[in-house]
């Protein structure tokens, strides 16, 4: 089947530790994204890559870093930067980059304390 | 200022009846995008919407994007308990800008209640 899946499902951490959130897509999307949702906020979009090798930053990038050497995979790095990194991450994809609907993971909750 | 505006922000609703939920731009809106959500889960995708006066239907649930395509709604037929969830607007804004695109612009969503 093909999808989108992100790991894990729930993270915990202590503050000031890295983490790294994983997405991976077998759909042959160019283009993938990961945004940043909470309460009242609605989704919020952190960074997107157009293409392999290359990616920019959303609106709100500041404590987040990105890699995008396979097209299959767009991992999300949380540095200790990020003051207030829990949140609900979701990760998602599209054909192409503008005029494409695009298709979400499951998302991962990352608490930290 | 929020670029996408989403309406009502909550909805109760008795099951059988009908509904609406609107989302409004004060920008032209060159794709509008509906999603549905469960609470803590990913988003899934119902319906896309690029022309102005289009409509697209699927089960119960009809989108529309009106002529001057800065307003979408949607109408649920009919609602069941399976209907109930967060639904979510998004939008291409920022083509027209002269800055680039810049992904799409998600409403803050509407949560949906149906009432047995």
């Amino acid at each position: 089947d093909g999808g989108i899946t992100q790991s894990p499902k729930y993270l915990f951490r202590k503050e000031g530790q890295n983490v790294t959130l994983s997405c991976e897509q077998n759909l042959n999307h160019d283009a993938m994204y990961w945004y940043r949702q909470d309460p009242g906020q609605g989704l919020r979009l952190i960074y997107y890559s157009q293409i392999v090798n290359d990616f920019q930053k959303g609106d709100i990038a500041e404590g987040y870093s990105v890699s995008r050497e396979k097209k299959e995979s767009f991992p999300l790095t949380v540095t200790s930067a990020q003051k207030n990194p829990t949140a609900f991450y979701l990760c998602a994809s599209s054909m192409g980059f503008v005029g494409y609907e695009q298709y979400f993971g499951p998302g991962t909750r990352l608490t930290v304390t | 200022s929020q670029e996408l505006e989403q309406s009502p922000q909550s909805l109760i609703v008795q099951e059988g009846k009908n509904l609406t939920i609107n989302c409004t731009s004060s920008k032209t809106l060159y794709g509008l995008y509906w999603y549905k959500q469960k609470y803590g889960e990913g988003l899934i995708f119902l319906m896309m919407l690029q022309k102005g006066g289009e409509e697209k239907s699927h089960e119960k649930i009809t989108a529309k994007l009106d002529e001057k395509k800065q307003q979408s709604s949607l109408h649920i037929t009919a609602s069941q308990p399976s209907h109930a969830g967060i639904y979510l607007c998004g939008a291409d804004i920022n083509i027209g800008s002269g800055g680039g695109a810049d992904g799409l612009t998600f409403g803050k969503g509407t949560h949906l209640i149906i009432q047995p």
